[in-house]
């Protein structure tokens, strides 16, 4: 299976700053046929199910706010979060769907400084 | 787009099955591959399986093999995940979740997702 990591386990950033989570993968996820790398980013409140935030590693889900940005590519990956709102606390989990099973990330906690 | 919609939360004696279902709200299940994901407190998600309902082709993780399985029945628009020798280390969040994409790549992400079915094994 690949394995995902994530860092840091939890961070607190100030309104209207940025947040960087970090997500990286024991193989690459980037399939050379058509160089898209198979990489999602979800968030996660208490007690809701996870939401899609980013998949493509860097394609919004519609209605994700322009503020969720993906990057990466290969075994490395960065969820940003530009100018940090309140309604942005929550987990956030990356996912792998290269190869089955899919696998998730640990979790990066987002809080408020 | 399609709502998933699961049974209630369940409280569970170790050695017993627990049956979860997900329930397809405003459209139909032939559009999707339906996943089971569980969430144990406090803890990471976890696949453990799928099923293409218009074919019912399965296909479980490793870990589960043994103890689950994921039926779906098209006219009811609901999919259904059961696991049995339930032990404590089960406890959990079960979540049901679809993939549009499964005709193109064998796992892909995943959305919409259920609203969780906790399910509580304990003595």
């Amino acid at each position: 299976d690949i394995v995902m990591t994530q860092s840091p386990d939890s961070l607190a950033v100030s309104l209207g700053e940025r947040a960087s989570i970090n997500c990286k993968s024991s193989q690459s996820v980037l399939y050379s046929s058509n160089n898209k790398n198979y990489l999602a980013w979800y968030q996660q409140k208490p007690g809701q199910p996870p939401k899609l935030l980013i998949y493509w590693a860097s394609t919004r889900e519609s209605g994700v706010p322009d503020r969720f940005s993906g990057g990466g590519s290969g075994t490395d990956f960065t969820l940003t979060i530009s100018n940090l709102q309140a309604e942005d606390v929550a987990v956030y989990y990356c996912q792998q769907y290269y190869i089955s099973p899919p696998t998730f990330g640990p979790g990066t906690k987002v809080d408020i400084k | 787009q399609v709502q998933l919609v699961q049974s209630g939360a369940e409280v569970k004696k170790p050695g017993s099955s627990v049956k979860v279902s997900c329930k397809a709200s405003g459209g139909t299940l032939s559009n999707y591959a339906i996943n089971w994901l569980r969430q144990a407190p406090g803890q990471g998600l976890e696949w453990i399986g799928r099923i293409i309902p218009t074919v019912d082709a399965t296909d479980y993780a490793q870990k589960f093999q043994l103890r689950v399985s994921i039926t779906a029945d098209e006219s009811a628009r609901t999919a259904y995940m059961e696991l049995s020798s339930l032990r404590s280390e089960d406890t959990a969040v079960y979540y049901c979740a679809g993939d549009l994409r499964f005709l193109e790549w064998p796992v892909n992400w995943f959305d919409p997702w259920g609203q969780g079915t906790l399910v509580t094994v304990s003595s």
